[in-house]
């Protein structure tokens, strides 16, 4: 099967501890990237990774830290310096390129920080 | 800053009605529309999208209607279905990193 996998599906975490959410993707795509949800405030970026070993900060980068080792592999680790980090978080993947503009998305990883 | 600005926040409609869902940008650098269909605890899908030089774009019972002037694009899910009921999304690409900005969303319910 092709495709996103985000894990673990649920993750929680007492307030001052780092939590790493995992992102694979075997579609050989260039691009990826994390958002985050919350209710009624959409999909907002957080990072973006056009190609291995190089990244850049989305609309609401702090807090968060990301690594792009390997073309199907971006991480996202949520520091103890994020304010509000319970949230529903989603990973993305698409090909890059001007002419290549679906984003696909993966299942999510909902973290609640108590 | 919202880029891009949706409404209404929820919708009900019976089955068999038309869903109508508008979203409006500002940023003239958007270049590509695509619109999410979102099930709950789901990541989001692509339902259908625009580029800017086409005014109209059908898929089955999902229409997108894209005004370049006023800049406003808006979904219309004709015979609206209860598999329907989800959370809809548009959102605006920009730049060749394909930097999507999504609205915040439009709950759909879809009764009987």
């Amino acid at each position: 099967d092709g495709g996103i996998t985000q894990s673990p599906k649920y993750l929680f975490r007492k307030e001052g501890q780092n939590v790493t959410l995992s992102c694979e993707q075997n579609l050989n795509h260039d691009a990826m990237y994390w958002y985050r949800q919350d209710p009624g405030q959409g999909l907002r970026l957080i990072y973006y990774s056009q190609i291995v070993n190089d990244f850049q900060k989305g609309d609401i980068a702090e807090g968060y830290s990301v690594s792009r080792e390997k073309k199907e592999s971006f991480p996202l680790t949520v520091t103890s310096a994020q304010k509000n980090p319970t949230a529903f978080y989603l990973c993305a993947s698409s090909m890059s390129g001007l002419a290549k503009y679906e984003q696909y998305f993966g299942p999510g990883t909902r973290l609640t920080v108590t | 800053q919202q880029q891009v600005k949706q409404s209404p926040q929820s919708l009900i409609v019976q089955k068999g009605g038309i869903s109508i869902i508008n979203c409006a940008y500002e940023n003239t650098a958007f270049d590509y529309f695509p619109w999410y269909q979102q099930f709950p605890g789901k990541g989001p899908a692509l339902l259908i999208a625009i580029r800017p030089d086409v005014s109209e774009k059908k898929e089955g019972r999902f229409t997108i209607s894209f005004n370049k002037s006023a800049k406003q694009f808006s979904l219309h899910i004709m015979d609206s279905q209860p598999g329907d009921s989800a959370t809809y999304f548009c959102a605006a690409r920009t730049g060749t990193a394909s930097k999507l900005t999504f609205g915040t969303g439009t709950r759909l319910q879809v009764t009987l």
